[in-house]
């Protein structure tokens, strides 16, 4: 059973615009959730984290927006450019594992 | 800068060979792991290991041992490589247990292939 969802699969976007990476979870106890960005040939790498006391968690163009109550949070990336194109795997927590999502594959356009 | 190295980069196995997988850190963590990545599966968490000469069992161990011969090393053994084995596996270190580390450091990946 897939505790962390995330869609899409994957999403084009034109260089410029907000890309909007979807996750959700299903157990109540998780309360750390970072995100990691992986390109190709590469191993991931923590981009932005958010722990669950807060809604929204900002670090230059990537934004955590976290929705307690239904079990939801969303990466947005503004103002989207070609070496943003990579994979997105959102994880979660509320104790001693880390429970990875299926990542979204992000390919932005020139 | 934390660092976990990985080798080989990719290998080619035969259906019942025995496959060694090496990772390193230079972070002095305490703790190490092995994950595969399968394609639309994410992350899998295969075996950890939070201290020297001690490993454990992660979500998907059937098929899988670990070694932990030393703080800064890990190795993942296949002892009867099978073709559901192929994959990419990736290591990783961390200075608390998994869930509770604000960072998991990875390695750069082995990928796998057994015919």
């Amino acid at each position: 059973q897939q505790q962390v969802r995330q869609s899409p699969q994957s999403l084009t976007v034109w260089e410029g615009e907000t890309a909007i990476l979807n996750c959700s979870y299903e157990d109540s106890t998780f309360n750390y959730f970072p995100w990691y960005q992986q390109f190709p040939g590469e191993g991931p790498a923590l981009l932005i984290s958010i722990r669950s006391v807060s809604d929204k968690k900002e670090d230059g163009r990537f934004t955590i927006f976290f929705n307690k109550r239904e079990k939801k949070l969303s990466l947005h990336i503004t103002d989207s450019q070609p070496g943003d194109s990579a994979t997105y795997f959102c994880a979660a927590s509320g104790g001693w594992q880390l429970i990875f999502g299926s990542g979204t594959q992000l390919t932005v356009m020139p | 800068e934390a660092a976990v190295t990985q080798s080989p980069r990719s290998k080619v196995a035969v259906t019942g060979g025995k496959v060694t997988l090496s990772c390193h850190q230079t972070n002095n963590h305490d703790y190490m792991y092995w994950y595969r990545q399968d394609t639309g599966h994410g992350l899998r968490l295969i075996h950890y290991s939070y201290v020297a000469d001690s490993t454990e069992k992660g979500d998907i161990p059937d098929g899988y041992k670990a070694s932990r011969p030393s703080q800064e090393n890990f190795s993942l053994i296949l002892e009867l490589a099978s073709l559901s084995q192929t994959a990419v596996y990736f290591c990783a270190s961390s200075d608390e247990l998994g869930g509770s580390a604000e960072t998991l450091y990875f390695g750069s990946g082995t990928r796998l292939t057994v015919l």
